[in-house]
């Protein structure tokens, strides 16, 4: 267990409104990232992070941003929702260059409607 | 760009029984990683085993092992002794060694059910 949390675990909003999912770690790994995950597609990079304000773009981005303010915080956040960000959303960190693992938090179910 | 190719959507297996399932993957890359991960009905994501592409010998862990092919690009899960545990979606995943990214290319996931 890497102490990683999400929240909430599950969300249902309305199309347009805006969220914002967390994810908290208690061990202070440099890299975080964001997946979703959806059937058919296994899981899929949005974000992640290399640092303390340092983000960049992943495989499927528009539509998200992100923010790293703290070593432990990574926020998504969805600007403005639409349907097809129904998903669940996988906070994960990754251990040291070396060893290259990544561990993932429980997940966020988001429902869109 | 890299993708992974898990080609059996779903597999069964008796309890107790062995069971193996298949990735292929595809990279012009020379030094990367290579992970299983389970996932069972409570959506957690769990690391399963992990290889490293400059190592010959392929990993092995407790049940589980892998036979790594690396010129074929092919890298198999071989679950032993089977137990109803194991029932979960099981994910192939690649990892580019070196650069700034590290994130994982994810394989769509075979399904396993271990039958009593």
């Amino acid at each position: 267990d890497a102490g990683i949390t999400q929240s909430p675990r599950h969300k249902v909003t309305e199309t347009g409104t805006p969220v914002t999912l967390r994810c908290h770690q208690t061990e202070n790994h440099r890299y975080m990232y964001w997946y979703r995950q959806d059937p058919g597609h296994g899981l899929r990079l949005i974000h992640y992070s290399y640092g303390v304000k340092d983000t960049d773009k992943g495989e499927v981005s528009d539509g998200y941003s992100v923010s790293r303010s703290k070593t432990e915080d990574f926020l998504l956040t969805l600007e403005s929702a639409t349907s097809s960000q129904t998903s669940v959303y996988f906070c994960a960190i990754r251990t040291d260059l070396s060893y290259n693992e990544q561990f993932f938090g429980p997940g966020t179910r988001l429902t869109v409607l | 760009a890299q993708t992974v190719t898990q080609s059996q959507p779903e597999m069964s297996v008796q309890e107790a029984e062995t069971v193996t399932l298949s990735c292929t993957y595809d990279t012009s890359e020379n030094n990367y990683y290579l992970f299983w991960y389970k996932q069972p009905p409570s959506r957690q994501m769990i690391l399963v085993i992990r290889q490293e592409a400059y190592k010959q010998q392929n990993a092995t862990e407790n049940r589980f092992s892998v036979n790594f092919q690396k010129a074929a690009k092919s890298f198999s899960l071989k679950i032993s002794d089977s137990q109803l545990g194991d029932t979960a979606m099981y994910f192939c995943a690649f990892m580019k060694q070196g650069g700034s990214q590290g994130n994982l290319i994810f394989g769509k996931g075979t399904k396993l059910s271990v039958k009593p």
